[in-house]
């Protein structure tokens, strides 16, 4: 079956740093691919997506690109703020498949 | 307000005791989904409903049961609960498969 990876956290950065997080997945044929974000006590809020090879999916600074010859979607932002610290994950899905496989979450620490 | 929602938000259940976790949604969605987290391992799909009326086995159905009693209404049962189940139960609606997701606020599970 669909298998996403992520890098391991906590990664912990200073406010104005650059941000990367890893995500490598597999699976048979072309997924769309996604990101979400959680905020401590919350469910997961949609960040942003990508459906197809070459696709950049981009919301609030954050930005991703669905890099199909490395079965990456690698998420970043330029310049973090202490208010992007929360638990990031990472999924592929499609409509096929019914539902979405996840990632195990990489929790980001912004410091002042 | 709009959205998904699920009852209780935290429950402490003794070892062989059962409960029932309620999710309701009024967003009109067609499928319904019930995941749990655990530290490290991400969001695992335990069963979903692709529309009323049907009900299908996840990743982990083990020690569970479903009901859609309506389009919004998707519940989880523990029959017998163990402390393996002690971990944040989400229940999930969406109208556009995969890419629609909209997750309640969680269910915390401890199993003593």
């Amino acid at each position: 079956g669909d298998s996403v990876t992520q890098m391991e956290g906590p990664v912990t950065l200073s406010e104005e740093a650059f941000l990367t997080i890893n995500c490598t997945y597999t699976a048979t044929g072309y997924p769309s691919l996604f990101w979400y974000v959680q905020y401590p006590g919350e469910g997961l809020q949609l960040l942003l997506k990508a459906t197809k090879a070459d696709d950049k999916g981009s919301n609030k600074g954050f930005e991703a690109t669905y890099r199909k010859e490395t079965t990456s979607f690698h998420l970043e932002k330029g310049s973090v703020q202490v208010s992007d610290s929360a638990v990031y994950f990472c999924a592929a899905g499609d409509t096929g498949r019914r539902a979405l496989t996840f990632g195990s979450g990489t929790r980001l620490q912004v410091q002042p | 307000n709009a959205g998904v929602t699920q009852t209780p938000k935290f429950q402490v259940l003794k070892t062989g005791q059962s409960m029932t976790l309620q999710c309701a949604q009024d967003m009109n969605h067609n499928s319904m989904y019930w995941y749990r987290q655990d530290p490290g391992m991400g969001l695992r799909l335990i069963y979903y409903s692709a529309s009323e009326g049907t009900t299908d086995k996840g990743e982990v159905p083990n020690g569970y049961n479903v009901s859609r009693l309506n389009k919004r209404e998707f519940s989880l049962r523990l029959e017998s609960a163990a402390p393996s189940q002690t971990s944040v139960y989400f229940c999930v609606g969406a109208s556009e498969g995969v890419h629609g997701y909209t997750f309640g606020s969680g269910t915390r599970l401890t199993v003593v």
